[in-house]
């Protein structure tokens, strides 16, 4: 079956450090890939998208992603944390067409001084 | 941030009962999509409509319907509601990106919280 997996489900970083959270995904052929952000209480926000072209995507909120084919993988990026980054992420992917998304569980973000 | 408003945002309910939840937006947007969110589960698709009337079931729809008579308005029914159906429901829209995988949720609600006792 066709899933996403985020391995961590809670990190935690201290302000200002750099942050690697991690998306793999199942299926062969090139998915199109999303990661969004959810804040306590809230809902999702877009934070970014591959679809096609260069591999490293530039999204909101100085995060970036990598689409590394070979390893099924879309980590996200930040190379500085700040405390409001504190939140839930999620990467989620179309794996053919036009079908919907699949999301991944999740991964808790934790920011300490 | 996009306009869109989901109404209950808490309700409380006794198995058995109806519900209904509304998701109405103001960006004219074309799709929009109702999900449920469970610790564990992440975020699953239970219906999507791609315009006025044309609904699609996703991934969790049994014990669902749905209906759209207007762009804006998207209603999400539990018929007879169970206590697996406690969850917090998010409505979602997108405008058509006109290309595969591009039709996907752009904006989210905040959350209906609806628990069933």
């Amino acid at each position: 079956a066709q899933s996403v997996t985020q391995p961590d489900i809670h990190i935690t970083v201290s302000e200002g450090a750099s942050l690697e959270l991690r998306c793999n995904y199942s299926y062969g052929a090139t998915p199109y890939l999303f990661w969004y952000v959810q804040s306590p209480g809230q809902g999702l926000q877009l934070l970014l998208k591959y679809f096609s072209g260069d591999t490293l995507v530039q999204g909101i909120k100085g995060f970036e992603a990598e689409f590394k084919r070979s390893q099924s993988s879309f980590n996200l990026r930040k190379p500085s944390v700040h405390w409001s980054d504190a939140a839930e992420y999620f990467c989620a992917v179309v794996f053919s067409g036009n079908t919907p998304l699949v999301f991944g569980k999740g991964t808790r973000l934790s920011v300490i001084a | 941030d996009a306009g869109i408003t989901q109404s209950p945002r808490h309700k409380v309910t006794e198995t058995g009962t109806p519900v209904t939840l509304r998701c109405h937006q103001t960006e004219n947007h074309r799709y929009m999509y109702w999900y449920r969110q469970d610790p564990g589960h992440g975020l699953r698709l239970i219906h999507y409509s791609y315009g006025v009337k044309d609904t699609d079931k996703g991934e969790v729809s049994d014990g669902y319907s749905v209906s759209r008579s207007k762009t804006e308005d998207f209603l999400l029914t539990l018929e007879s509601a169970t206590s697996s159906q406690t969850s917090v429901y998010f409505c979602a829209i997108s405008e058509s990106l006109g290309r595969p995988g591009g039709n996907q949720p752009q904006h989210f609600g905040d959350g209906t919280r609806l628990s069933i006792l």
